[in-house]
């Protein structure tokens, strides 16, 4: 069955350095999307992104991250200058449509952890 | 505005016996509601959806729910529950991708034996 992969599983980075993480959506989706699990958080909607542009993000998703499809397989969340409180799970996923009822696949994160 | 409580952050069951999380939601239109299953270090695997068809779905792994509109509730059953289940569920109710996508703070389900 087709799913969504997601690398780094795990990534330590240092306060004010830039990480990318990186997303392969289920290969016929059309719509990606990044949440965030802070540690014992609800999942938060960060971005959603369709034909090569974002189309909804929250306030959490502020300057200092942007998305890109570089390839047509890869997604990718950049952070530019992380921060501590970007420490979280990450959490990519991919539909269809964007429609109601669309069910959201969802890979199995990569764990940030910002020092 | 919509928004999902799940009422209980952790359930504690012995195998064997039924399992009942429960979640109430609140949302504008007639929303899709789904039910995620986490385990230690996995992604999100999908439970179950609803959307507007049959209110009793069906899911993987003997799993159910009821959409019942008149109480505003989506509650995850199973008859019989095993070691396997422990993990943490969230319910999602959902008008649309993204923005429209609204988590539940999630139940750690325990499973003694």
């Amino acid at each position: 069955e087709p799913e969504v992969t997601q690398t780094p599983s795990h990534q330590v980075t240092q306060m004010g350095q830039e990480v990318i993480l990186r997303c392969v959506p289920i290969s016929n989706h059309l719509y990606f999307y990044w949440y965030r699990q802070i540690l014992g958080q609800k999942v938060e909607f960060l971005v959603s992104f369709y034909n090569n542009e974002i189309s909804e993000k929250s306030e959490i998703f502020d300057d200092q991250f942007s998305v890109e499809r570089p390839d047509g397989s890869n997604f990718t969340l950049k952070i530019r200058s992380t921060k501590l409180e970007d420490s979280a799970m990450y959490f990519c996923a991919s539909s269809e449509g964007g429609a109601f009822g669309e069910t959201q696949y969802f890979g199995p994160g990569t764990r940030l952890l910002v020092l | 505005a919509q928004s999902v409580t799940q009422l209980d952050s952790h359930v504690s069951v012995s195998e064997g016996t039924p399992v009942l999380l429960r979640c109430n939601y609140s949302s504008s239109y007639s929303p899709s509601l789904f039910w995620y299953v986490q385990h230690p270090n996995k992604g999100l695997q999908l439970l179950l959806k609803y959307t507007s068809a049959a209110t009793l779905v069906k899911g993987i792994n003997g799993f159910e729910a009821e959409f019942k509109k008149s109480e505003t509730s989506f509650h995850l059953t199973k008859p019989s529950a095993h070691m396997s289940d422990a993990a943490e569920y969230f319910c999602v109710v959902s008008e649309g991708g993204g923005f429209k996508t609204i988590f539940g703070a999630g139940t750690r389900l325990f499973v003694k034996a």
